[in-house]
């Protein structure tokens, strides 16, 4: 089993539409849970970051977390064209080397204007 | 100026050749991080250290090396490049926190 499962995609959304990017893990002692968005050719960038169950917000992005179906994601509200990237949800794992992140392989997402 | 660079950027080599790739960061973070970037197979962790004296293999740390030459400074190496050794590399860093910011990145060509 992968430990960090995202569907590659490409999600297609109409611009102004909510885009909604799951990602399910599978060690259930995982403490941290993070979305990157990275562009063609560039470098990931931290958009979010979750520990908890529930709802975190910040601007047009929401994470969502629940343990107890080991599954988080982010929705991205009014979404715009220059959201088209690749977003990757990470998640560092519990016991030994606890501080490594582990990706998942990404879900491309492309805003139709 | 950016917080973490990478240098090179671009860096074309034949197979059996030593290089190395340099990571500096001005963010004032205890722990970096070198990754390798393929396409279909995602970002894995090859190195990352918590400080000048510790350092640790990750997923991928076979035909790898790296130096931590101070607490702003990280190098990778690799000592005879293979061309399946053709990825984008990034370091990245982080404070006491799990949040890891990314540089720029080196494309890296092995011929």
């Amino acid at each position: 089993q992968k430990e960090v499962e995202q569907n590659s995609g490409p999600l297609s959304v109409p611009e102004g539409a909510i885009a909604s990017l799951n990602c399910t893990y599978s060690d259930r002692g995982s403490q941290s849970f993070f979305w990157y968005r990275q562009y063609s050719g560039k470098s990931p960038e931290l958009i979010m970051s979750i520990y908890s169950n529930g709802d975190k917000e910040d601007g047009r992005f929401t994470a969502q977390l629940n343990k107890a179906s080991q599954y988080v994601s982010l929705l991205i509200r009014d979404s715009q064209p220059s959201d088209s990237a690749t977003y990757l949800c990470a998640v560092i794992r519990s016991g030994a080397g606890s501080y490594q992140l582990t990706f998942g392989k990404g879900t491309k997402l492309s805003v139709i204007p | 100026d950016a917080d973490v660079t990478q240098t090179p950027r671009n860096r074309i080599t034949k197979t059996g050749k030593r290089i190395m790739l340099e990571c500096s960061q001005t963010k004032g973070h205890d722990r970096m991080y070198w990754y390798r970037q393929d396409p279909g197979l995602g970002l894995r962790l090859i190195y990352y250290s918590f400080d000048v004296k510790d350092i640790n293999k990750g997923e991928i740390s076979d035909g790898y090396s790296v130096s931590r030459q101070a607490q702003a400074k990280f190098s990778l190496s690799l000592e005879s490049a293979i061309p399946n050794q053709t990825a984008l590399y990034f370091c990245a860093t982080s404070a006491q926190g799990y949040e890891q910011y990314f540089g720029p990145g080196t494309r890296l060509t092995v011929t």
